[in-house]
């Protein structure tokens, strides 16, 4: 199994550009989701689905739109990416809710947006 | 976020016993995780504990207790290795919606 993986691994924007980050698990977890860590404030939750089809607003939602058109892939997109948008991006996963499960994360996406 | 409190950094010596502290709010949580991040890399699981009590996994221990709001990782016979941060988290009335502390950044040396 290749657990979560995550492309890109960097990458670089300038204002205004628009981009996916994209995710993929196959391990047939039914939970995904996607957080941000900057510096002194730890992950915080953007975007999470519950299965193919379902997905819900986490705790900084601004900027970014999710879909899950299947129960393996969670691509996140930036619509206009800002400045305030750099950071580093993890995507994980669970078979069930992370408040019951361990959650597998992937290798992450270090973006700068100039 | 969500009132998940853990001290920003703490040092320790190899070999030695050390005790990572978390207090969050009482009200709505189930159940507390720990997970490990060595810098530059992902989160990967520790612990969790869902009743009260002494969790023993290894050289890596977990408490916890409900009504304080207070959690404990313990990490016994400290390696160099163990240098990375600790990540408190949980999940809050909903069980969809997780949370994490800050971190602890734990340094270990010789």
């Amino acid at each position: 199994n290749a657990g979560v993986t995550q492309t890109p691994k960097f990458q670089v924007l300038k204002t205004g550009q628009s981009m996916t980050l994209q995710c993929a698990q196959d391990m047939n977890h039914e939970y995904m989701s996607w957080y941000r860590q900057d510096p002194g404030m730890g992950l915080r939750l953007i975007h999470y689905s519950v299965g193919a089809g379902i997905t819900d607003q986490g705790e900084v939602p601004n900027g970014y739109n999710v879909s899950r058109s299947t129960t393996e892939d969670f691509p996140l997109r930036l619509l206009s990416a800002a400045p305030s948008q750099t950071s580093v991006y993890f995507c994980a996963s669970s078979l069930d809710a992370p408040g019951g499960n361990e959650q597998f994360f992937g290798p992450g996406t270090r973006l700068t947006v100039l | 976020g969500q009132n998940i409190d853990q001290p920003t950094e703490m040092t320790a010596t190899e070999g030695a016993i050390v005790q990572i502290n978390c207090t969050y709010q009482t009200s709505g949580f189930n159940g507390l995780f720990w997970y490990q991040q060595h810098a530059g890399e992902a989160p990967t699981f520790l612990s969790y504990n869902v009743l009260d009590g002494l969790e023993e996994k290894g050289r890596f221990s977990s408490f916890l207790s409900r009504s304080k709001g207070y959690s404990y990782l313990l990490l016994k016979e400290l390696q160099m290795k163990d240098s990375a941060s600790y990540l408190c988290a949980g999940a809050l009335y909903n069980f969809n919606k997780f949370y994490f502390g800050s971190g602890t950044k734990l340094n270990v040396k010789p």
